[in-house]
């Protein structure tokens, strides 16, 4: 069974830190990684999908690394703001055909 | 562009009644996954179509089935609805091989929130 988990679960930031969660998945028949950021009660927005081992994107204040051989992937934010208040997700897609999600990071930060 | 659309927003429906949800993808996309989010846990893959055919199938049992149509939109339906079939289920669509490197992409829709009782 394939297993994604994301470290910590949740979050509390005062306004203005930067911050980072990890997302680990399995090393092997890596496709893709997709981070996702997930606001109560809209659905969840494409943040990132990156392909290639050693992939650095960036959008704004975020950014996010992967390492495909070791398996994990890294999003930071940097200089926080109440906005970014959300759950962040991960996924792993192993194929075309399947993606498999993490549990999430709950980001709440605090003005 | 109206992007992905789910109906109905909401649903509550008794234990053992059959329902069905559905979904239009974002203009552009022929690919549709269906996910199930109970609480506290990221989208679970439920099934992915295209091309009117289920392409891949996460571990759901045979009660949660689907169908595309020839205008990509889709149906989830679940049979014989137990109280743990209560969780958001999404909508995502993707815009397939034809999207060139940006195949990957998946655009979700709002959500279907189904109770049962």
């Amino acid at each position: 069974i394939l297993n994604v988990e994301q470290s910590p679960q949740s979050l509390h930031v005062q306004e203005g830190d930067s911050t980072n969660f990890t997302c680990s998945f399995p090393s092997s028949n890596f496709y893709a990684l997709h981070w996702y950021r997930w606001e109560t009660a809209k659905s969840p927005e494409a943040l990132f999908v990156m392909t290639l081992n050693g992939d650095e994107k960036k959008k704004g204040r975020i950014s996010a690394t992967l390492n495909t051989k070791e398996g994990y992937s890294y999003l930071y934010i940097k200089g926080s703001q109440p906005e970014d208040s959300a759950t962040y997700l991960c996924a792993f897609q192993t194929s075309y055909d399947k993606v498999i999600f993490g549990p999430g990071t709950s980001l709440s930060v605090i003005p | 562009d109206a992007g992905v659309t789910q109906s109905p927003t909401h649903l509550i429906k008794t234990r053992g009644q059959q329902v069905t949800l559905r979904c239009s993808p974002k203009s552009g996309h022929d690919t549709v996954s269906w996910y199930q989010q109970a609480l506290g846990q990221g989208p679970q893959f439920i099934f992915q179509y295209y091309e009117e055919e289920e392409r891949q199938r996460g571990n759901f049992p045979d009660r949660f089935s689907g169908h595309q149509f020839p205008n990509y939109s889709s149906e989830l339906n679940v049979n014989a609805l137990l109280l743990g079939d209560s969780a958001l289920y999404l909508c995502a669509s993707s815009p397939g091989l034809a999207g060139g490197s940006r195949r990957y992409e998946q655009y979700f829709g709002p959500g279907t929130r189904l109770t049962v009782t």
